[in-house]
């Protein structure tokens, strides 16, 4: 299968600082990248939907200010968590898909936040 | 928007049993159900899919049925081996081709 790769796997910052995590695709051109979180023994919560080229899709109950993807490229996406707090800890996971919808998605390895 | 609903939410059967875990969904215009397997810490897998034009899936121990009528699909694993212990999540796409996940089923294989 196609290649996900996810970076930082974990990451430990400071309430108030800024963290960003990448999302690429190694061997393939993603179309649409997409932002899940997962709390603890839950399921993965949808955020975001990011297309190339084009601004972000939130999912209800997400803030775009607080949470923002940028989807530079067929094969980088990113997602900045702005001015972390405690609760926004969590493990966030990217996944990639060359089309929409009916095609699988490869799955980044994740990344776990703690914010202290 | 789409509602995938899974249970059950825990699942223990012990070794060399077979496992059942069920998955409903609301838009009938969903036609593709993945499944994932996601062990601790670690990126969900996808394990088999399903699209809409078939009733049935196999590939080896693992296999997935699908009734579109009643909006319904079901992963089955037999012969359960302990490596299959993990969470296994079932999905459909929405309207707006975004896949959507059941809550999950914490998988326990019993020595």
């Amino acid at each position: 299968g196609a290649v996900v790769s996810q970076h930082p796997s974990r990451v430990i910052c400071k309430s108030g600082t800024s963290v960003k995590i990448e999302c690429r695709s190694l061997d393939f051109q993603a179309t649409t990248m997409f932002w899940y979180r997962q709390f603890p023994k839950q399921s993965l919560m949808l955020m975001a939907t990011s297309n190339e080229g084009s601004k972000a899709t939130y999912e209800q109950g997400v803030e775009k200010d607080k949470f923002l993807i940028n989807h530079a490229s067929l094969t980088l996406s990113t997602l900045t968590v702005t001015s972390a707090h405690p609760e926004d800890s969590s493990f966030y996971i990217c996944s990639a898909s060359w089309g929409v919808g009916n095609t699988e998605a490869f799955f980044g390895q994740g990344t776990r936040l703690t914010v202290v | 928007g789409e509602n995938v609903e899974q249970h059950p939410s825990t699942l223990s059967v012990q070794e060399g049993d077979s496992a059942v875990i069920k998955c409903t969904y609301s838009d009938s215009a969903s036609n593709y159900f993945p499944w994932y397997k996601q062990e601790l810490g670690k990126r969900p897998q996808l394990i088999i899919d399903i699209r809409s034009n078939v009733g049935e899936k196999k590939d080896q121990r693992i296999a997935v049925t699908l009734n579109k009528t009643a909006k319904h699909f079901s992963l089955h694993i037999t012969e359960t081996q302990p490596e299959d212990s993990a969470v296994y999540f079932c999905a459909a796409p929405n309207r707006d081709d975004k896949i959507i996940f059941g809550k999950g089923t914490r998988l326990h294989i019993l020595p």
